[in-house]
């Protein structure tokens, strides 16, 4: 079965703190994504990587920034933690699109930043 | 924009009714691909089904079946007999190249 596993399924925070949220997968996927889940609002796309290195910003960067060192591992950070960031944030992995590609999710962090 | 809609924010139902969940896209790709996922209370997203824009088949699995239409970009699924099991938010997603385009979800009840 495919794996994607986030650090902590709750996490608070203090205004202006620094956080990471760490997601791994174990099916060798290309693809990792970061999303926000609000309600009334859907999942939203913060940021996207396709390889190692590599990032793309999707819908909502703002206030996040993201790190993928080794191909298993994506990482969300949020530089200075404000309120309006308060969310459950689901991570995602997935092969490219030319080969299968629905998207697999962790079980999500939900985050209160006080 | 790629967009997805789903016009339904929430549907209560009694067991065993059949039940239909509308999704309506908006793409410009000629290939695409659309799914849905089911978040059950416990959070974590489940994939149920991805569907090309090539295949206009309809599939059953079960007590689910999907209906894809491209003529009304329609892509609508049915659970038949509906469980308290099948209480969950419903998210229809479209492949916008690499990440996926989400609609708002339903949240469907079931009671007994």
């Amino acid at each position: 079965d495919v794996k994607v596993t986030q650090s902590s399924r709750y996490l608070v925070k203090r205004t202006g703190e620094k956080v990471f949220l760490e997601c791994v997968q174990d099916m060798d996927h290309e693809n990792m994504f970061w999303y926000r889940q609000d309600p009334g609002l859907g999942l939203r796309l913060i940021y996207f990587s396709y390889d190692v290195k590599m990032k793309e910003k999707g819908d909502i960067p703002e206030g996040y920034s993201v790190s993928r060192e080794k191909k298993e591992r994506f990482s969300l950070i949020l530089e200075s933690a404000s309120t309006n960031q308060t969310s459950m944030y689901l991570c995602a992995s997935g092969h490219k699109r030319e080969v299968y590609n629905e998207q697999f999710f962790g079980p999500g962090t939900r985050l209160t930043v006080l | 924009a790629q967009k997805v809609t789903q016009a339904q924010t929430e549907i209560s139902v009694v067991e065993k009714e059949d039940v239909t969940l509308d999704c309506v896209y908006e793409t410009r790709d000629t290939t695409y691909y659309l799914f849905w996922y089911k978040q059950p209370p416990s959070g974590e997203l489940v994939f149920l089904i991805r569907r090309n824009s090539f295949d206009e088949q309809n599939e059953i699995s079960g007590r689910y079946s999907w209906n894809f239409q491209k003529s009304t970009s329609s892509f609508n699924f049915t659970i038949t007999a509906s469980q308290v099991v099948d209480s969950a938010v419903y998210f229809c997603a479209e492949d916008s190249g690499y990440a996926l385009n989400f609609g708002k979800g339903t949240s469907l009840l079931v009671t007994p």
